[in-house]
Protein backbone atom coordinates (compact mmCIF):
# COMPACT_ATOMS: atom_id res chain seq x y z
CA UNK A 1 0.00 0.00 0.00
CA UNK A 2 0.95 3.76 -0.63
CA UNK A 3 1.27 6.23 1.95
CA UNK A 4 2.56 9.49 2.52
CA UNK A 5 3.61 11.23 5.60
CA UNK A 6 4.20 14.69 6.36
CA UNK A 7 6.29 14.90 9.88
CA UNK A 8 5.14 18.73 10.57
CA UNK A 9 2.21 19.94 11.20
CA UNK A 10 2.93 23.19 11.36
CA UNK A 11 5.96 25.26 10.10
CA UNK A 12 6.80 28.71 10.76
CA UNK A 13 9.09 31.60 8.83
CA UNK A 14 9.53 34.87 8.88
CA UNK A 15 9.59 36.69 5.06
CA UNK A 16 12.41 36.17 3.36
CA UNK A 17 13.55 33.54 4.69
CA UNK A 18 13.64 30.07 3.23
CA UNK A 19 11.01 27.66 3.05
CA UNK A 20 11.09 23.80 3.53
CA UNK A 21 8.06 21.44 3.64
CA UNK A 22 9.06 17.83 4.36
CA UNK A 23 7.65 14.71 2.74
CA UNK A 24 8.25 11.55 3.08
CA UNK A 25 6.78 8.51 1.25
CA UNK A 26 6.24 4.61 0.76
CA UNK A 27 5.22 2.61 -2.23
CA UNK A 28 5.77 -0.74 -3.83
CA UNK A 29 6.96 0.39 -7.24
CA UNK A 30 7.78 4.04 -8.80
CA UNK A 31 6.23 6.90 -7.07
CA UNK A 32 4.51 10.09 -9.01
CA UNK A 33 4.69 12.67 -6.80
CA UNK A 34 2.60 15.67 -6.09
CA UNK A 35 2.58 19.08 -3.85
CA UNK A 36 -1.14 20.95 -3.23
CA UNK A 37 -1.42 23.68 -1.69
CA UNK A 38 -4.69 24.73 -0.12
CA UNK A 39 -6.33 28.49 1.13
CA UNK A 40 -8.44 28.79 3.54
CA UNK A 41 -12.32 28.18 2.03
CA UNK A 42 -10.85 27.06 -1.18
CA UNK A 43 -10.39 23.81 -2.94
CA UNK A 44 -6.61 22.26 -3.24
CA UNK A 45 -4.30 24.02 -5.92
CA UNK A 46 -1.48 22.22 -7.90
CA UNK A 47 1.80 23.32 -7.24
CA UNK A 48 4.75 20.81 -9.37
CA UNK A 49 4.87 17.18 -9.58
CA UNK A 50 7.15 14.32 -10.39
CA UNK A 51 6.83 11.94 -13.16
CA UNK A 52 10.40 10.75 -13.82
CA UNK A 53 13.54 12.71 -14.93
CA UNK A 54 15.36 15.61 -13.29
CA UNK A 55 14.89 15.07 -9.58
CA UNK A 56 14.47 19.01 -8.92
CA UNK A 57 11.10 19.97 -9.70
CA UNK A 58 10.20 23.74 -10.32
CA UNK A 59 6.47 24.45 -10.05
CA UNK A 60 3.92 27.51 -9.37
CA UNK A 61 5.07 30.90 -7.29
CA UNK A 62 8.24 30.43 -7.22
CA UNK A 63 8.21 26.82 -5.47
CA UNK A 64 10.38 23.46 -6.47
CA UNK A 65 10.94 20.35 -4.81
CA UNK A 66 13.34 17.65 -5.15
CA UNK A 67 12.83 13.65 -5.36
CA UNK A 68 15.58 11.73 -3.33
CA UNK A 69 14.48 7.96 -4.27
CA UNK A 70 17.52 6.77 -1.16
CA UNK A 71 15.70 8.51 1.27
CA UNK A 72 12.32 7.75 -0.17
CA UNK A 73 11.54 12.04 -0.09
CA UNK A 74 9.82 14.78 -1.90
CA UNK A 75 10.66 17.77 0.31
CA UNK A 76 9.41 21.48 -0.71
CA UNK A 77 11.24 24.37 -0.85
CA UNK A 78 10.94 28.06 -1.65
CA UNK A 79 14.13 29.99 -1.69
CA UNK A 80 12.29 33.31 -0.13
CA UNK A 81 9.14 33.34 1.68
CA UNK A 82 6.10 35.79 1.22
CA UNK A 83 3.58 36.49 3.99
CA UNK A 84 1.05 35.23 0.75
CA UNK A 85 2.71 31.68 0.70
CA UNK A 86 1.02 31.20 4.50
CA UNK A 87 -1.56 28.32 3.54
CA UNK A 88 -2.49 24.69 4.20
CA UNK A 89 0.05 22.36 2.50
CA UNK A 90 -0.24 18.70 0.88
CA UNK A 91 2.54 16.08 0.03
CA UNK A 92 0.44 13.26 -2.57
CA UNK A 93 1.69 10.28 -3.78
CA UNK A 94 0.29 7.66 -6.66
CA UNK A 95 1.96 4.51 -6.96
CA UNK A 96 2.50 3.54 -11.08
CA UNK A 97 1.70 0.25 -10.56
CA UNK A 98 -1.54 1.09 -8.48
CA UNK A 99 -3.54 2.43 -10.89
CA UNK A 100 -5.37 5.75 -10.47
CA UNK A 101 -5.83 6.67 -6.55
CA UNK A 102 -3.74 9.27 -5.11
CA UNK A 103 -2.54 8.94 -1.44
CA UNK A 104 -2.62 12.44 0.60
CA UNK A 105 -0.85 13.58 3.42
CA UNK A 106 -2.29 15.20 6.66
CA UNK A 107 -1.27 18.55 5.07
CA UNK A 108 1.38 20.82 6.94
CA UNK A 109 0.36 24.51 7.66
CA UNK A 110 2.62 26.76 6.91
CA UNK A 111 3.06 30.52 8.46
CA UNK A 112 4.52 33.15 6.92
CA UNK A 113 5.55 35.92 9.58
CA UNK A 114 6.08 39.64 8.43
CA UNK B 1 -11.67 28.19 -18.45
CA UNK B 2 -13.92 28.16 -15.23
CA UNK B 3 -12.73 25.26 -12.96
CA UNK B 4 -14.62 23.08 -11.45
CA UNK B 5 -17.74 24.31 -10.46
CA UNK B 6 -19.48 22.93 -7.06
CA UNK B 7 -22.35 23.75 -5.05
CA UNK B 8 -23.98 24.51 -2.56
CA UNK B 9 -20.90 26.35 -1.19
CA UNK B 10 -22.24 25.74 2.14
CA UNK B 11 -24.96 23.35 3.40
CA UNK B 12 -26.47 23.55 6.62
CA UNK B 13 -29.75 20.75 7.39
CA UNK B 14 -30.92 18.60 9.73
CA UNK B 15 -30.19 15.45 10.60
CA UNK B 16 -32.31 13.19 8.78
CA UNK B 17 -32.60 14.83 5.61
CA UNK B 18 -31.42 14.65 2.70
CA UNK B 19 -28.84 16.18 1.18
CA UNK B 20 -27.39 16.65 -2.48
CA UNK B 21 -24.55 18.01 -3.64
CA UNK B 22 -23.21 19.02 -7.00
CA UNK B 23 -20.43 19.18 -9.28
CA UNK B 24 -19.44 20.65 -12.65
CA UNK B 25 -15.80 19.52 -13.65
CA UNK B 26 -14.00 21.19 -16.43
CA UNK B 27 -14.72 20.75 -19.76
CA UNK B 28 -12.94 18.16 -21.74
CA UNK B 29 -12.17 16.02 -18.19
CA UNK B 30 -13.00 12.77 -17.95
CA UNK B 31 -12.35 11.44 -14.55
CA UNK B 32 -13.97 12.78 -11.86
CA UNK B 33 -13.13 12.43 -8.15
CA UNK B 34 -15.18 12.91 -4.74
CA UNK B 35 -13.51 13.76 -1.83
CA UNK B 36 -14.17 14.51 1.86
CA UNK B 37 -11.97 16.72 3.95
CA UNK B 38 -11.99 16.32 8.02
CA UNK B 39 -9.53 17.28 10.75
CA UNK B 40 -10.13 13.92 11.72
CA UNK B 41 -9.36 12.16 8.92
CA UNK B 42 -8.11 14.55 6.45
CA UNK B 43 -8.67 13.80 2.76
CA UNK B 44 -11.11 10.98 1.90
CA UNK B 45 -11.77 9.79 -1.93
CA UNK B 46 -15.19 8.78 -1.77
CA UNK B 47 -15.52 8.00 -5.79
CA UNK B 48 -14.15 7.86 -8.52
CA UNK B 49 -15.57 8.15 -12.26
CA UNK B 50 -14.30 8.06 -15.39
CA UNK B 51 -15.99 8.66 -18.73
CA UNK B 52 -19.13 8.93 -16.34
CA UNK B 53 -19.18 5.12 -14.87
CA UNK B 54 -18.15 4.95 -11.35
CA UNK B 55 -14.88 2.99 -11.11
CA UNK B 56 -14.25 2.67 -7.61
CA UNK B 57 -16.84 3.70 -5.23
CA UNK B 58 -14.94 1.58 -2.14
CA UNK B 59 -14.41 4.98 -0.28
CA UNK B 60 -18.27 5.72 -0.10
CA UNK B 61 -18.90 5.25 4.15
CA UNK B 62 -22.22 3.87 3.95
CA UNK B 63 -25.45 2.90 1.69
CA UNK B 64 -26.82 6.31 2.64
CA UNK B 65 -24.21 7.58 0.30
CA UNK B 66 -24.74 7.20 -3.37
CA UNK B 67 -23.04 9.84 -6.47
CA UNK B 68 -24.05 9.94 -10.04
CA UNK B 69 -22.72 11.35 -13.27
CA UNK B 70 -25.38 11.04 -15.99
CA UNK B 71 -23.19 13.12 -18.39
CA UNK B 72 -19.54 14.41 -18.62
CA UNK B 73 -20.98 18.09 -17.20
CA UNK B 74 -22.46 17.26 -14.17
CA UNK B 75 -21.80 14.71 -10.88
CA UNK B 76 -23.54 14.70 -7.86
CA UNK B 77 -23.22 13.19 -4.34
CA UNK B 78 -26.55 12.46 -2.44
CA UNK B 79 -26.55 11.76 1.46
CA UNK B 80 -29.90 10.17 2.65
CA UNK B 81 -30.34 10.39 5.16
CA UNK B 82 -27.56 13.03 6.99
CA UNK B 83 -26.19 12.11 9.95
CA UNK B 84 -23.97 15.21 11.95
CA UNK B 85 -20.99 12.57 11.63
CA UNK B 86 -21.41 13.39 8.02
CA UNK B 87 -20.32 17.00 8.77
CA UNK B 88 -17.50 17.88 6.34
CA UNK B 89 -15.95 19.59 3.33
CA UNK B 90 -16.69 17.82 0.64
CA UNK B 91 -14.30 18.34 -3.00
CA UNK B 92 -15.01 17.12 -6.21
CA UNK B 93 -12.30 17.23 -8.72
CA UNK B 94 -11.28 16.55 -12.31
CA UNK B 95 -8.76 15.72 -14.71
CA UNK B 96 -8.46 14.96 -18.33
CA UNK B 97 -5.48 12.97 -20.08
CA UNK B 98 -4.15 10.23 -18.58
CA UNK B 99 -5.12 9.95 -14.49
CA UNK B 100 -1.77 8.22 -13.58
CA UNK B 101 0.01 11.21 -13.97
CA UNK B 102 -2.18 14.59 -14.81
CA UNK B 103 -2.95 16.42 -11.52
CA UNK B 104 -6.00 16.94 -9.86
CA UNK B 105 -8.47 20.40 -10.59
CA UNK B 106 -10.22 20.90 -7.20
CA UNK B 107 -13.66 22.84 -6.47
CA UNK B 108 -13.57 25.06 -4.05
CA UNK B 109 -15.88 22.42 -1.89
CA UNK B 110 -19.42 22.02 -0.35
CA UNK B 111 -19.03 22.67 3.72
CA UNK B 112 -21.82 20.28 4.98
CA UNK B 113 -23.21 21.07 8.37
CA UNK B 114 -25.74 18.36 10.08
CA UNK B 115 -27.29 19.41 13.19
Amino acid sequence: AQSVAQPEDQVNVAEGNPLTVKCTYSVSGNPYLFWYVQYPNRGLQFLLKYITGDNLVKGSYGFEAEFNKSQTSFHLKKPSALVSDSALYFCAVRDISNDYKLSFGAGTTVTVRA
Amino acid sequence: DAGVIQSPRHEVTEMGQEVTLRCKPISGHNSLFWYRQTMMRGLELLIYFNNNVPIDDSGMPEDRFSAKMPNASFSTLKIQPSEPRDSAVYFCASTGGSVYNSPLHFGNGTRLTVT
